[in-house]
């Protein structure tokens, strides 16, 4: 049972548009959000995060939108640049009750190629 | 952002033998730990979570006794193989929680990759 899905492998963007990565879930008692960037063979590095009681955090050129009712969220990289490509993984933390509550479940990722 | 260093960053190894992954964070106290796995085009599956000074909690279907893991302080877990066999081979990443952030971010480590002849 997949509870946090990124449903696309991989995403295409030209230098200077906008990046629009998503994300779904089903666990409703998830109450934190991340976004990490990836390149192969290196561990993942934090870009940003959002609370469940938020729907809009901000960090540059990096935004990341929370839709509590449709269970979603995105990421949005404007403008994009071709360092940006890499693996894009989403995480939420919570979703159990007691003590295990500070996991984090992660999509599969989404490959972010900016060309030129 | 917070530093976690791993070593080594790739081992190679005969089967049979263990080898031992250390996890340090460089610039805040750790409280909580996590070991992760990737396979190949794959999520991050988490294998353990440590927390200084005690026995660390194992997921589903990871082996204790396979996967041994010692969080001997704030600033350092290791993982060991034990009798490690092909089909460990793979990319262990750490991660550590309970920085200025308040623990609710994990800062990851760069990963180790680990083959098994």
């Amino acid at each position: 049972d997949q509870q946090v899905k990124q449903n696309s492998p991989s995403l295409s963007v030209q230098e200077g548009r906008i990046s629009i990565l998503n994300c779904d879930y089903t666990n409703s008692m998830f109450d934190y959000f991340l976004w990490y960037k990836k390149y192969p063979a290196e561990g993942p590095t934090f870009l940003i995060s959002i609370s469940s009681i938020k729907d809009k955090n901000e960090d540059g050129r990096f935004t990341v939108f929370l839709n509590k009712s449709a269970k979603h969220l995105s990421l949005h990289i404007v403008p994009s640049q071709p360092g940006d490509s890499a693996v894009y993984f989403c995480a939420a933390k919570g979703g159990t009750s007691g003590g295990s509550n500070y996991k984090l479940t992660f999509g599969k990722g989404t490959l972010l190629t900016v060309n030129p | 952002g917070a530093v976690v260093s791993q070593h080594p960053s790739r081992v190679i190894c005969k089967s049979g033998t263990s080898v031992k992954i250390e996890c340090r964070s460089l610039d805040f106290q750790a409280t909580t730990m996590f070991w992760y796995r990737q396979f190949p085009k794959q999520s991050l599956m988490l294998m353990a979570t440590s927390n200084e000074g005690s026995k660390a909690t194992y997921e589903q279907g990871v082996e204790k006794d396979k996967f041994l893991i010692n969080h001997a302080s704030l600033t350092l877990s290791t993982l060991t193989v034990t009798s490690a066999h092909p089909e460990d081979s793979s990319f262990y990443i750490c991660s550590a929680t309970g920085g200025a952030g308040g623990g609710e971010t994990q800062y990851f480590g760069p990963g180790t990759r680990l083959l098994v002849l």
